[in-house]
């Protein structure tokens, strides 16, 4: 099974800062990664996939990169709604798996 | 736009059989080109794979659960079943289906359910 890591497993941060989170596959993956936000006592809503694809509807200050093993994901400029907890997944192979997470609290 | 809704007991005694259903409506499982997926996530923490159901019956299941799922479709209520067989406090999570297809990821989730497995 592939095995994802995200860091920081959390991060405080400011409305208006530019943050990155990133995800490590332990083999390559291509790009078939997503990203998703996930809010106290709700589902993961999806983000990105294909690595840098945005989801429709989901704003642009919000952007993926990456392919292979090495992703990460960017806030351009972070607000209030943003601080949550980010997950990044593989669908490259089966079982399909996800990162630990990452929550990323106001500072 | 499809949506999905799991339903079934919130409370399960240990080593008995945990069974939850997903009802999908605005669209048809039968329709094909989808997989009908089960994860969990236990409390406070991240997200497992449990497996995926397409609607001719055929299954994936994650090797960590194998021995213990069995996910089952039933077109003709448009709803797909995950049963978890010989359950303990560590299956005690928020049960999610969702829909994938074999190249795209997780997307449209239901909003989860959470099981408790206690005497």
């Amino acid at each position: 099974a592939i095995r994802m890591t995200q860091s920081p497993s959390s991060f405080s941060a400011s409305t208006g800062d530019r943050v990155t989170i990133t995800c490590r596959a332990s083999q390559g993956i291509s790009s078939y990664l997503a990203w998703y936000q996930q809010k106290p006592g709700k589902a993961p809503k999806l983000l990105i996939y294909a690595a840098s694809t945005l989801q429709s509807g989901v704003p642009s200050r919000f952007s993926g990169s990456g392919s292979g093993t090495d992703f990460t994901l960017t806030i351009s400029c972070l607000q209030s709604e943003d601080f949550a907890t980010y997950y990044c997944q593989q669908y490259y192979s089966y079982p399909q798996s996800f990162g630990q997470g990452t929550k990323l609290e106001i500072k | 736009q499809v949506q999905l809704q799991e339903s079934g007991p919130g409370l399960v005694k240990p080593s008995q059989t945990l069974s939850l259903t997903c009802t999908v409506s605005g669209g048809s499982i039968s329709s094909g080109g989808y997989y009908w997926s089960w994860i969990r996530q236990h409390p406070g923490k991240g997200l497992e794979w449990i497996g995926y159901i397409y609607y001719s019956g055929s299954t994936y299941y994650n090797p960590s659960l194998k021995s213990r799922v069995t996910i089952s479709v039933d077109t003709s209520k448009n709803q797909f079943s995950l049963k978890l067989s010989s359950v303990t406090a560590a299956d005690t999570a928020v049960y999610y289906c969702a829909r994938m297809t074999g190249t795209t990821p997780v997307d449209p989730w239901g909003q989860g359910t959470l099981v408790t497995v206690s005497s």
